[in-house]
């Protein structure tokens, strides 16, 4: 059973448009949550995170909503710039753990922004 | 100051044969672990070492040894290369003083024919 889903495969979106890249996960004890950005041929990087304990972080251009009750987070990107074109992969943390090596990851959303 | 490093880029073996992923990493973290990222699937943990000396299994760790060969240091061994174990590999080293901050490194694409 996947913990961690992101059911959209792939988003496309105009330039200077809101992204929205959705992730549900079925784990009640998992308590933080990553976004990652993974360009081809290359590693996935950190994009930002959330605690279960808020409901919203921002960093710059990148907002993560979380909904504990739902199971759901979410990571709003804008304005969407061609530069952001990647595959994004949500990851979860269980309650407790302080190292992101243990994280639970989804199966990544290509995202693909259009001049 | 490269940070995570991974020799080789690409690999391709015949079933049966045997090789060894390198990673190194120069950020002095003790932890470092090796995933496996199928296509349209996300990374999933094969083992990682938390420290100089431990190793320990990850999600999928069948068909895979490691040694943490010093503190830079941790190797992926596949034995016997079945079909299956066609992905691409990727080390990481997260930092301990962030939850955060997990390095990766560029990854090792490998096919088994």
């Amino acid at each position: 059973d996947q913990q961690v889903k992101q059911n959209s495969p792939s988003l496309s979106v105009q330039e200077g448009r809101i992204s929205i890249l959705n992730c549900d996960y079925t784990n009640s004890m998992f308590d933080y949550f990553l976004w990652y950005k993974k360009y081809p041929a290359e590693g996935p990087t950190f994009l930002i995170s959330i605690s279960s304990i808020k409901d919203k972080n921002e960093d710059g251009r990148f907002t993560v909503f979380l909904n504990k009750s739902a199971k759901h987070l979410s990571l709003h990107i804008v304005p969407s710039q061609p530069g952001d074109s990647a595959v994004y992969f949500c990851a979860a943390l269980p309650e407790g753990s302080t190292n992101a090596g243990k994280s639970t990851f989804g199966d990544g959303t290509t995202l693909t922004v259009k001049p | 100051n490269a940070g995570v490093t991974q020799t080789p880029k690409f690999q391709v073996l015949k079933t049966g044969q045997s090789m060894t992923l390198q990673c190194a990493q120069d950020m002095n973290h003790n932890s470092m672990y090796w995933y496996r990222q199928d296509p349209g699937m996300g990374l999933r943990l094969i083992y990682y070492s938390a420290s100089e000396g431990t190793t320990d299994k990850g999600e999928v760790p069948n068909g895979y040894n490691v040694s943490r060969l010093n503190k830079r240091e941790f190797s992926l061994r596949l034995e016997s290369a079945a079909p299956s174990q066609t992905s691409v590999y990727f080390c990481a080293s997260p930092d301990r003083s962030s939850t955060d901050t997990q390095y990766f490194g560029p990854g090792t694409r490998l096919t088994v024919l």
